[in-house]
């Protein structure tokens, strides 16, 4: 049983293109985050959501949208991508905000 | 805002002996310390964690030990074998602040047979 999963696993993608990774969880917490892992491995939180609600926006570009549709699911689009925006991307979650939090396996975005 | 620094950065150890990986936090209102554990092309996975009303925490060959007044915390992993090599990250989450990790920078460890 997959308890975060991401899609797609990998995106390349030229400059000035829009994409979206989309994130699900199956294990009934109400707390979901994105993560961006750059090249030297440093993670670093992006956006958080608790029961469909922004709790925590780091200082992250407007180009940079999550949406919650609901509490198992946490989307990132990303408009207008650029070279710096290549990473790979960690959706994670939890139940509330001081506890384990378990990851996805990670969408490595490449924009070429 | 809170700053976790990581040391070493990277850690190469022979089978069947001991590592040791260190995290210095500035912010006193840090509450919850875990470890992940990322394998190559893997997600972070916890491994062990501690709150701070405890000063040391063992699970099987893995331990960890806090110092609050100094403000650091430890990971330990006794025994070593070649499946503990892997990058492992130390972080720490604040009272107020809803599960915003801050994470070390990693400690890249290769454990040779």
């Amino acid at each position: 049983d997959t308890a975060v999963s991401q899609t797609p696993k990998y995106l390349v993608t030229q400059m000035g293109n829009d994409k979206s990774i989309k994130c699900e969880q199956n294990l009934g917490h109400d707390t979901m985050y994105w993560y961006k892992q750059d090249s030297k491995k440093f993670l670093k939180i992006m956006f958080s959501y608790n029961n469909k609600e922004l709790i925590i926006n780091e200082t992250v570009p407007n180009r940079f949208s999550p949406k919650s549709p609901d509490k198992a699911h946490l989307n990132l689009h990303i408009n207008s991508l650029e070279l710096g925006d290549s990473a790979v991307y960690f959706c994670a979650s939890s139940q509330g905000g001081t506890s384990e939090q378990f990851f996805g396996p990670g969408t490595r975005l490449t924009v070429l | 805002g809170e700053n976790v620094e990581q040391h070493p950065s990277t850690l190469s150890v022979q089978e069947g002996d001991s590592a040791v990986i260190k995290c210095t936090y500035s912010d006193s209102a840090s509450n919850y310390f875990p470890w992940y554990k990322q394998e190559l092309g893997k997600g972070p996975q916890l491994i062990i964690d501690i709150r701070s009303n405890v000063g040391e925490k063992k699970d099987q060959r893995i331990a960890v030990t806090l110092n609050k007044t100094a403000k650091h915390f430890s990971l330990h992993i006794t025994e070593t074998q070649p499946e503990d090599s892997a990058v492992y990250f130390c972080a720490t989450i604040k009272s107020d602040s809803w599960g915003k990790l801050q994470f070390g920078a990693g400690t890249q460890v290769v454990v040779t047979p």
